[in-house]
């Protein structure tokens, strides 16, 4: 069984500063990693994936993600935030393709984003 | 990046009436299309999975004969929801896959049973 956590329901944080949003996984293969954002009443945009290679994914919009396996996190950042960045992040996960898992992800709860001036 | 189109982006229908909600790939053969809902303020719940030709595999604790998913080409799956009751009111979104390791979603479709 796969599965990810996202601890934090709201991470708010001031325009110009570092956000983090954190997400950890849990998947009984290799894992594939995704970051999407929602913005209201719309679909899920892509930002990022970690598939293999490095640990640190760069993504859209300047955002990325550092896969760590020990920690089994797969937290997002941003070096300097935007008002415009204000959305619900969901981090997901899919298990190794070899498994038979398919492109069947799972979502973690999501955590919404507030960017203040 | 590959586009999916949902339509349509929202509805409203009358307590007993049937809905019909489109998926399709715009410019990529989808062998596999999803299908979830959201709750407000909620993540999303995959309610099935459907590959080409064959039947969907619903997810436990989805009602088959309620959420009708038909995916009669590569590039187009629907989700028919029947007899739609106020319960059924939510935010359906799809997406697609064609073998790789990413999905695209469409941008949703907003129900509300009246």
């Amino acid at each position: 069984a796969q599965s990810v956590a996202q601890p934090e329901d709201q991470v708010n944080v001031a325009e110009g500063n570092p956000l983090t949003v954190k997400c950890t996984y849990s998947v009984s293969g290799n894992p594939y990693l995704f970051w999407y954002v929602q913005y209201p009443n719309r679909g899920l945009q892509f930002l990022l994936k970690y598939i293999t290679g490095d640990n640190l994914v760069k993504g859209s919009y300047g955002f990325e993600a550092e896969f760590n396996k020990s920690q089994t996190s797969f937290h997002l950042k941003k070096p300097s935030a935007l008002v415009s960045d204000s959305a619900l992040y969901f981090c997901a996960v899919r298990d190794d393709i070899l498994t038979g898992g398919g492109n069947k992800l799972t979502f973690g709860t999501g955590t919404q984003l507030k960017v203040e001036l | 990046g590959a586009v999916v189109s949902q339509h349509p982006s929202w509805v409203i229908c009358k307590s007993g009436t049937s809905v019909k909600i489109e998926c399709r790939s715009l410019d990529f053969q989808a062998t596999t299309m999803f299908w979830y809902r959201q709750f407000p303020k909620q993540s999303l719940m995959l309610m099935a999975t459907s590959n080409e030709g064959s039947k969907a595999t619903y997810e436990q604790g989805v009602e088959k004969d309620k959420f009708l998913i038909n995916h009669a080409s590569l590039t187009l799956s629907t989700l028919t929801v029947t007899s739609a009751h106020p319960e059924d009111s939510s935010f359906y979104i799809c997406s697609a896959a064609a073998g790789g390791t990413e999905a695209f979603f469409g941008q949703g479709t907003r129900l509300t049973v009246v």
